[in-house]
């Protein structure tokens, strides 16, 4: 069975400042994806950014990249240049063949300040 | 907006009744899967769909639940005998594919209220 942990319950940031939300996940899978998942308050959780763990280089999308350390089963999001649109609830998740059903962590909940 | 849909969006229910909830796929996606949120937690796995089948179910989803998706496009989730610990948000999501990097679209969710 596959978990996934976060142990930061919140964070907050500064707006324009860079922010690291951290993951780590156990599993004994060899093929895998990792995921980071946004839910805004009382809005549907949408897909921030995705891992494939046979790519050695770290995924980016615009202000949002992510740390994949695979030795260390760690897999952190950076937020850059926050923005007060980006306060929400962050999920980090690990999926795997055939299923690819997502095991989520219990969540981050960032707040970004003025 | 062709997004995932579910209705209702909100249900209260006495303990001991009956209810189903609907998710509507985004059109063309033949994966379809149902999770169970409480506050403060992140969102658990109950069970998927690949087409109309029922592919598999987790641990969580006790007898009293029971999923559908006939004809592989909308999929119900019905609760029987309800109790106070299914009160949660439950969310379903859609993808296309069968690769474990595909994007899961998810929907708003019903949030259930057992009294």
């Amino acid at each position: 069975a596959q978990t996934v942990t976060q142990s930061q319950p919140e964070m907050s940031v500064q707006e324009a400042e860079t922010v690291t939300l951290s993951c780590t996940y156990d599993t004994s899978e060899s093929d895998y994806y990792l995921f980071w998942y946004k839910q805004p308050p009382s809005r549907q959780m949408i897909l921030v950014i995705r891992q494939e763990a046979y790519k050695q280089q770290n995924a980016t999308e615009n202000r949002f990249s992510v740390n994949f350390q695979k030795a260390a089963k760690s897999f952190s999001l950076k937020i850059s240049d926050s923005q007060l649109g980006d306060a929400a609830m962050y999920f980090c998740a690990f999926s795997a063949p055939p299923a690819s059903k997502l095991t989520f962590g219990t969540g981050t909940r960032l707040q970004v300040t003025l | 907006d062709t997004g995932v849909s579910q209705n209702p969006r909100h249900k209260i229910t006495k303990r001991g009744q009956n209810v189903t909830f609907r998710c509507d796929p985004i059109s063309e996606h033949n994966r379809l899967y149902w999770y169970r949120q409480t506050l403060g937690q992140g969102p658990e796995f109950l069970t998927y769909f690949q087409n109309e089948a029922q592919l598999e179910k987790s641990r969580l989803l006790s007898d009293r639940f029971s999923a559908e998706r006939p004809k592989g496009s909308f999929s119900t989730l019905e609760i029987q005998r309800t109790e106070q610990g299914d009160s949660a948000m439950y969310l379903c999501a859609s993808s296309f594919g069968s690769g474990g990097q595909r994007e899961q679209y998810f929907g708003p969710g019903t949030r259930l209220t057992v009294t």
